[in-house]
């Protein structure tokens, strides 16, 4: 089975722009969770999705929204960025629930300068 | 609020020497608990987890870690590190509070382990 992918794996933006980010799911998955990673806020979630439905959510603000598609693959956006989104961000997968073993992709890297 | 706290942010040892990296949460109810591994290169995956039963649990190569309730801790052990165990290395907990169940992480653990 392929893993979860994720685009694109680098991305470099200015302050106001916005960005979208995608991920493909493992074949099967249902649940994906998006992550924010930081060197000094470590992992924190931003929001689960299954069956196109945003299922929980962390503490974030409404400019980072996301969304899933009837073939689970999901996209998240981030509209007016700041220098503070600069971060990695992580998908994550699972068959139902972000409670069982997550299959991580690879990230996207972005820089808001 | 919960959290999770890895006492060790950056651990260095030499091959054999045994492994034991401390996670401690907060949150008094039920709790799913989650170790996963991170290796240079290489996406997050899941060493082991607990969602009740033994409290003593075994996962991926050689690791395991033990859920003691009354010191609301899950700490990772392995007697014998290997070069390869190189990683960074982070504790997870689902703290199951009501409609907005959510996964809570440490700020991870740098291992380094010389050969």
């Amino acid at each position: 089975k392929a893993g979860v992918t994720q685009t694109p794996r680098y991305l470099i933006k200015t302050r106001g722009q916005q960005v979208t980010l995608s991920c493909s799911p493992i074949s099967g998955h249902r649940s994906v969770s998006w992550y924010q990673q930081t060197p000094g806020q470590g992992l924190q979630f931003l929001f689960e999705y299954f069956s196109e439905t945003q299922r929980n959510k962390g503490n974030f603000p409404g400019r980072f929204s996301g969304r899933q598609f009837s073939n689970s693959r999901s996209e998240m956006n981030v509209s007016t960025l700041e220098l503070g989104d600069s971060a990695l961000y992580l998908c994550a997968s699972s068959l139902a629930s972000y409670q069982e073993t997550q299959y991580f992709g690879p990230g996207t890297r972005l820089l808001v300068l | 609020a919960q959290s999770v706290s890895q006492h060790n942010h950056h651990v260095i040892l030499s091959e054999a020497a045994s492994l034991e990296l401390g996670c401690n949460y907060s949150y008094g109810g039920t709790v799913n608990l989650f170790w996963y591994v991170q290796y240079p290169g290489q996406h997050l995956q899941l060493l082991l987890k607990y969602f009740s039963g033994d409290p003593l649990v075994k996962g991926i190569k050689g690791f395991e870690a033990e859920f003691i309730k009354s010191k609301f801790s899950f700490n990772l052990r392995k007697p014998s590190v290997q070069w390869s165990d190189t990683a960074e290395y982070f504790c997870a907990v689902n703290a199951n509070a009501g409609n907005n169940r959510k996964l809570i992480w440490g700020l991870g653990t740098s291992l380094a382990v010389n050969p």
